[in-house]
């Protein structure tokens, strides 16, 4: 079965840093990615996906991703951050071969201070 | 994208009781999956509900407890049944066209709390 792990429960940026929130995966087969963001009192919001090619993929409000298949990992990236992107972060995964139901990590908490 | 209208968005229920949330789809569906996040913790994959099927339940999940419905391709519901504190969650409806490397969209949510 597949699964993901996000190593770090909370991660701390001064607003203009770059940031990178960490996720590795584990499945039988190919994965599929994504990338979830949910904010105070919301549902969660589609950040971004990787289904295959290019190992860079760039997605909403200027984040974007990094696939290795050498280190089964999927880490978050933006270059500078913002204030306003204080949420809590998750990583899903999806086997490519087996059934269409997607796991989640257990959530980064980022927190970007002024 | 797809729209999802999910009701209530937060109840307060007496235990033993039961409470029915609804999750409705601005276009036709075929999969939709109901979730429940705990306080401070990730998502975890209650059933999927596919129309004309039963549900598929996941480990640590049962029919009698979370009975869900599926009528047509735009409408589910997740019931709560015999409510005890340890079902205060967030209950999340969420929606995949097709599977495989489509993005799923989820509803903002319903937040249970059982006293």
């Amino acid at each position: 079965a597949q699964s993901v792990a996000q190593p770090e429960d909370q991660v701390n940026v001064a607003e203009g840093n770059p940031l990178t929130v960490k996720c590795t995966y584990s499945v039988s087969g190919n994965p599929y990615l994504f990338w979830y963001v949910q904010y105070p009192n919301r549902g969660l919001q589609f950040l971004l996906k990787y289904i295959t090619g290019d190992n860079l993929v760039k997605g909403s409000y200027g984040f974007e991703a990094e696939f290795n298949k050498s280190q089964t990992s999927f880490h978050l990236k933006k270059p500078s951050a913002l204030v306003s992107d204080s949420a809590l972060y998750f990583c899903a995964v999806r086997d490519k071969g087996g059934n269409n139901d997607m796991r989640f990590g257990a959530g980064t908490r980022l927190t970007v201070k002024p | 994208s797809a729209v999802i209208s999910q009701k209530p968005s937060r109840d307060i229920c007496q235990r033993g009781t039961s409470l029915t949330i609804q999750c409705q789809v601005d276009s036709q569906v075929t999969m939709m999956f109901w979730y429940r996040q705990q306080p401070g913790q990730s998502l975890t994959l209650i059933a999927t509900a596919n129309q004309g099927s039963e549900a598929t339940y996941e480990s640590g999940f049962v029919i009698d407890k979370f009975p869900i419905s599926r009528p047509n391709l735009t409408f589910s519901t997740l019931t709560v049944s015999n409510m005890s504190p340890e079902d205060s969650s967030i209950y999340l409806c969420s929606v995949d066209r097709t599977g495989g490397g489509t993005e799923a969209f989820f509803g903002q949510g319903t937040r249970l709390t059982v006293v």
